[in-house]
């Protein structure tokens, strides 16, 4: 696609449920990053994928929390358990290997009752 | 030695007039520095970067003014319009594929007519 897709946009669900979110990548970047921003805060790194591998994953807030992606190409962040502390929106982003520029896709906002 | 701190938290300003919003960082060995643009329910867009081998870097009525000594960088936006009102967020890295951008907390503008 033209940009980077995530899904769902939104998701509200109870309190102790899984959740997965999807990002898919523009196609060709390598890189990709998965970043939280809660109400009013700035973007919290989460987790950085080159490839396949995760060479930096210092973001992720617990072990409630992982992410995986197949193919160089989508990710799916999981959140096991969820709290109503995990409520935000979860960006993705993409980039070439060697461009500054991130390119975020609209993010997906999760709302834990 | 990670951090960004951004500042004001919100700014409000009349249309015709300038935006200022200033980063500090601690790393030195960050050499790239973006800003990025939020519009409510969007994901963070590039407006503009620089990397310190310049103090200034001007696009149209947006200018990045660079300190290395005191390592701060700042936006200025000439010439607000309301269209201008978004979150802005500077961030930090270092220039190559190994490495996250570390983002500010955030400055909410508004320009008002």
């Amino acid at each position: 696609g033209a940009g980077v897709s995530q899904s769902p946009s939104n998701k509200v669900t109870e309190k102790g449920k899984d959740v997965e979110l999807r990002c898919d990548p523009i196609s060709g970047h390598t890189a990709l990053y998965w970043y939280r921003q809660s109400l009013g805060q700035g973007l919290e790194f989460l987790i950085y994928f080159q490839g396949n591998s995760a060479p930096d994953k210092s973001g992720l807030p617990s072990d409630r929390f992982s992410a995986e992606r197949t193919g160089g190409s989508v990710s799916t962040l999981t959140i096991q358990r969820t709290q109503q502390e995990d409520s935000a929106v979860y960006l993705c982003a993409s980039r070439f290997t060697t461009a500054g520029e991130l390119f975020f896709g609209e993010g997906s906002r999760l709302t834990v009752l | 030695q990670q951090q960004v701190k951004q500042s004001p938290q919100s700014l409000i300003v009349q249309k015709g007039g300038i935006s200022i919003i200033n980063c500090a960082y601690e790393n030195t060995a960050f050499d790239y520095f973006p800003w990025y643009q939020q519009f409510p329910g969007k994901g963070p867009a590039l407006l503009i970067a620089i990397r310190p081998d310049v103090s200034e870097k001007k696009e149209g009525r947006f200018t990045i003014s660079f300190n290395k000594s005191a390592k701060q960088f700042s936006l200025h936006i000439m010439d607000s319009q309301p269209g201008d009102s978004a979150t802005y967020f500077c961030a930090a890295s270092k220039d190559d594929n190994t490495d996250k951008l570390i983002f500010g907390t955030g400055t909410r503008l508004q320009v008002f007519p």
